[in-house]
């Protein structure tokens, strides 16, 4: 089946940019969603296909999709962007399965 | 506002069943594509059962096939999920999660969930 594979940390600074990478088999090709889970919550979606968002999400999130590397990226990092982010992808020709998750990354804001 | 509520987790023994449901208000039910998606404690989140908007195609994945069953009845915005044959594996979070949709045609994506329900299978 298909394998995302994402950095289990990355840590940044208020004010800063984080980035975070996910890895998959020519996910350029296919469209990659993100959410973001703070801790005791459920996910919330921030980013969909590659780069939109969703109503209410703020700017400072976006993303990018080339390759096998898709990233999303935030911008001017507050306290409150700290949680876990993952990345998300459909296979819409297998049915093995069809969603298929990132392993994590968790995001620390120094 | 869309709103989905999840009930019927609880401790259960290994081999033992549980019927999860999941409440939707806000929006079409009938016209949206439905998911349950689960996360062991301190793990991450692993989809688990896809059912179209009219019921009539349905995926699992292979951890759950054969022992897990997916519905839904429209009548009642309600969507469900039979577990049977329950091991220490299983022990999660489950969440019921709206596909997005446009047209008619789902996304691949995961719009909004419900706050989850916790299942524990152990002895």
């Amino acid at each position: 089946s298909y394998v995302l594979t994402q950095p289990p940390s990355v840590s940044v600074a208020p004010g800063q940019t984080a980035r975070i990478t996910c890895g998959g088999n020519n996910i350029g090709s296919k469209s990659v969603h993100w959410y973001q889970q703070k801790p005791g919550q459920a996910p919330v979606l921030v980013v969909y296909d590659d780069s939109d968002r969703p109503s209410g999400i703020p700017e400072r999130f976006s993303g990018s999709n080339s390759g096998n590397t898709a990233t999303l990226t935030i911008s001017r990092v507050e306290a409150g962007d700290e949680a876990d982010y993952y990345c998300q992808v459909w296979d819409s020709s297998s049915d093995h399965p069809p969603y298929v998750f990132g392993t994590g990354t968790k995001v620390t804001v120094l | 506002e869309v709103q989905l509520v999840e009930s019927g987790g609880g401790l259960v023994q290994p081999g033992g069943s549980l019927r999860l449901s999941c409440a939707a208000s806000g929006f079409t039910f009938s016209s949206y594509e439905m998911n349950w998606v689960r996360q062991a404690p301190g793990k991450g989140l692993e989809w688990v059962s896809y059912i179209s908007s009219s019921g009539s195609t349905i995926y699992y994945a292979d951890s759950v096939k054969g022992r897990f069953t997916i519905s839904r009845d429209n009548a009642k915005n309600s969507l469900y999920l039979q577990m049977n044959s329950l091991r220490a594996e299983d022990t999660a979070v489950y969440y019921c999660a709206r596909e997005g949709n446009r047209d008619g045609y789902n996304l691949g994506y995961f719009d909004y969930w419900g706050q989850g329900t916790l299942v524990t299978v152990s002895s």
